[in-house]
């Protein structure tokens, strides 16, 4: 069965500070990386995607990978009330598919 | 460029009956995806259809099914209702081409089956 594993959270930080999202994921022929942002009641939206060892950044956010450990992390520099939601790491899997989610990582910026 | 709409919004049904979702793609997409999300889980993916054949499944059983049309619209069908069916349910539509591609998501079917 493959997995994707992520820290259910909740995660608090201040407002301005780097909140840091980690996810692991067991399929090690997996090519593309994505995170998807989900507020309550709402549906996910595309934030990241990455495919590349290394980083990857877009206005306030990094994305990380490491295939040789199986990891992706998402970074959010300057952290805004606005981005308190549900943070949700997916892989696609070998065959090109389907895509695998992970349970998400509740972020809670404080004003 | 219009985005990924899906209908109803909202529904309610008794165990046993039968539900048809459905869903339009983002314009240019050709591929589009069902997934079932319980409240405070990931998206639990149902299944893949392109060129209007399915082309992936997840572990759902077979009274999950579906349809994609030409138009590269979608049916999301449940035989058979039970309790658990409970939760929302989303259409994604992607471009196939590109493995880079991630989804545009609908806004979802919340069905309640009582």
């Amino acid at each position: 069965q493959k997995e994707v594993e992520q820290n259910s959270g909740p995660l608090s930080v201040p407002e301005g500070a780097i909140a840091s999202l980690n996810c692991t994921y067991s399929d090690r022929g997996s090519q593309s990386f994505f995170w998807y942002r989900q507020y309550s009641g709402k549906s996910p939206e595309l934030i990241m995607f990455i495919y590349s060892n290394g980083d990857k950044e877009d206005g306030r956010f990094t994305a990380q990978l490491n295939k040789a450990s199986q990891y992706v992390s998402l970074l959010i520099r300057d952290s805004q009330p606005s981005d308190s939601a549900t943070y949700l790491c997916a892989v696609k899997d070998t065959g090109g598919f389907k895509t695998i989610f992970g349970a998400g990582t509740r972020l809670f910026v404080k004003a | 460029e219009t985005g990924v709409t899906q209908s109803p919004t909202h529904l309610i049904k008794t165990r046993g009956q039968q539900v048809t979702l459905r869903c339009s793609s983002q314009s240019g997409h050709n591929t589009v995806s069902w997934y079932q999300q319980a409240l405070g889980q990931g998206p639990q993916f149902i299944f893949q259809y392109y060129r209007e054949e399915e082309n992936g499944r997840g572990n759902f059983p077979p009274r999950f099914s579906g349809l994609q049309f030409p138009n590269y619209s979608s049916e999301l069908n449940v035989n058979a209702l039970e309790l658990d069916d409970s939760a929302l349910y989303l259409c994604a539509s992607s471009f196939k081409s590109g493995a880079a591609y991630g989804y545009t998501f609908g806004s979802g079917t919340r069905l309640t089956v009582v």
